[in-house]
């Protein structure tokens, strides 16, 4: 398996922009997770679904972010209007239910806003 | 971090050496689990203990489990170069809706 994959990379884009993170978890996991990485906040639970459903969303900042999962194999992480203070590294993970949570974590999408 | 923290904030160690990093939470918990950071790159679970078990053992890593005190130790044996990065303990918390919460993470790094 290729594991959990995030696109892009990288991402700067200008404060108001929207931005877009996408992920793909690993085919058979049924739970995914959108975490948040700064230095000041260290890891942050944004948002978790299991088979598809948002379960928690209390970690989402404000009302400017949204996620979505259409498909088990398919999530996204939007930010409309961004800001320069969302700059951060944004990862995805995926796991079984019955796992324990134990995480796949992709590589993570580094957005910077300027 | 959301709900815990880990000790010391950054460790510097010679290779051979044992490295032990402490981890402490607030909730809670169904299970506590260590994962592992390199630079740049995603996180990588290491080992995972249930909340009814004191110690697990997989290869040169050691992690005890104590409830009552709400505190986990991670070891590592006989350390390795290839052992500098960044360690997170994290936890699923018990009750209400089950989620996956990371500590702030220490560094560690350990010189040839």
């Amino acid at each position: 398996d290729a594991g959990v994959i995030q696109s892009p990379r990288h991402e700067v884009t200008e404060m108001g922009q929207e931005v877009t993170l996408r992920c793909k978890p690993i085919s058979g996991h049924n739970s995914l997770f959108w975490y948040r990485q700064t230095m000041m906040r260290g890891l942050e639970l944004l948002i978790y679904f299991n088979n598809n459903v948002p379960i928690d969303d209390s970690g989402m900042p404000e009302d400017r972010f949204s996620a979505k999962m259409p498909n088990a194999s398919f999530s996204t992480l939007k930010i409309q209007p961004s800001e320069p203070r969302d700059s951060a590294v944004y990862f995805c993970a995926s796991s079984l239910m019955n796992s324990y949570f134990e995480a796949f974590f992709g590589q993570g999408t580094r957005l910077t806003v300027v | 971090s959301q709900q815990g923290e880990e000790d010391p904030q950054a460790l510097s160690i010679q290779e051979g050496e044992n490295a032990t990093m402490n981890c402490s939470y607030k909730t809670s918990i169904n299970n506590l689990q260590w994962y592992r950071q390199n630079s740049g790159r995603g996180l990588v679970h290491l080992i995972l203990i249930r909340s009814n078990e004191r110690e697990k053992h997989s290869g040169r890593l050691r992690v005890t489990l104590d409830t009552s005190k709400k505190s986990s130790s991670l070891l590592i044996t006989a350390s390795r170069a290839a052992d500098t990065a960044s360690y997170f303990c994290a936890w699923v918390t018990q009750g209400g809706s089950e989620k996956l919460v990371f500590g702030k993470g220490m560094k560690l790094t350990v010189n040839p």
